[in-house]
């Protein structure tokens, strides 16, 4: 079965700008989480969507928002982009979240200039 | 929320060695911690996981031991192999703040 797929691969933003990712999940997979992964702080959790409904959210200011889709397909918006934005952003797809195997997609490189 | 500190940040190891990575976490709440490899340039991929209800657990040359009581758990790798190296993070479940990552291991295995 197709694993979980992240696009853009690659994105390059100016400070100031907006910009969306997209996160297709497992098929049957419900839960999608967010993460930002820099190398000075490793993987750091943004949020979780489960069933449309987001059911859990990190330490990250109001800039950093998502929704999910009825099909469980997820965006992540950053607005008002700032260089610290830059980073590989990971989803992670899972049956239902919570202690199910979690699968994550290759990520978007992220690059704020 | 939960803090996950994970030791040490860079590993070397003989081939054929052993390699051992800890982890602490705060949250007594906690209760279920993965284990994730990332090769370089790859995604992290899911390695072994062990529930709280649960000491230890071994697949083939890997095992995880979790200390509720000390709240810290540990990945072993036996009889490392050069496929070996990459990048391992442990990660605790708990509370309403998803999944909590360490900072990383790199585990380079000398040949």
């Amino acid at each position: 079965k197709a694993g979980v797929t992240q696009t853009p691969r690659y994105l390059i933003k100016t400070r100031g700008q907006q910009v969306t990712l997209s996160c297709s999940p497992i098929s049957g997979h419900r839960s999608v989480s967010w993460y930002q992964q820099t190398p000075g702080q490793g993987l750091q959790f943004l949020f979780e969507y489960f069933s449309e409904t987001q059911r859990n959210k990190g330490n990250f200011p109001g800039r950093f928002s998502g929704r999910q889709f009825s099909n469980s397909r997820s965006e992540m918006n950053v607005s008002t982009l700032e260089l610290g934005d830059s980073a590989l952003y990971l989803c992670a797809s899972s049956f239902r979240g919570g202690d199910t195997e979690a699968f994550f997609g290759q990520g978007t490189r992220l690059t704020v200039v | 929320g939960e803090n996950v500190e994970q030791h040490p940040s860079t590993l070397s190891v003989q081939e054929g060695d052993s390699a051992v990575i800890k982890c602490t976490y705060s949250d007594s709440a906690s209760n279920y911690f993965p284990w994730y490899k990332q090769e370089l340039g790859k995604r992290p991929q899911l390695i072994i996981d062990i529930r709280s209800n649960v000491g230890e657990k071994k697949d083939q040359r890997i095992a995880v031991t979790l200390n509720k009581t000390a709240k810290h758990f540990s990945l072993h790798i036996t009889e490392t192999q050069p496929e070996d190296s990459a990048v391992y993070f442990c990660a605790a479940l708990g509370g309403a703040d998803g999944l909590t990552f360490g900072k990383g291991t790199h585990l380079i295995i000398q040949p």
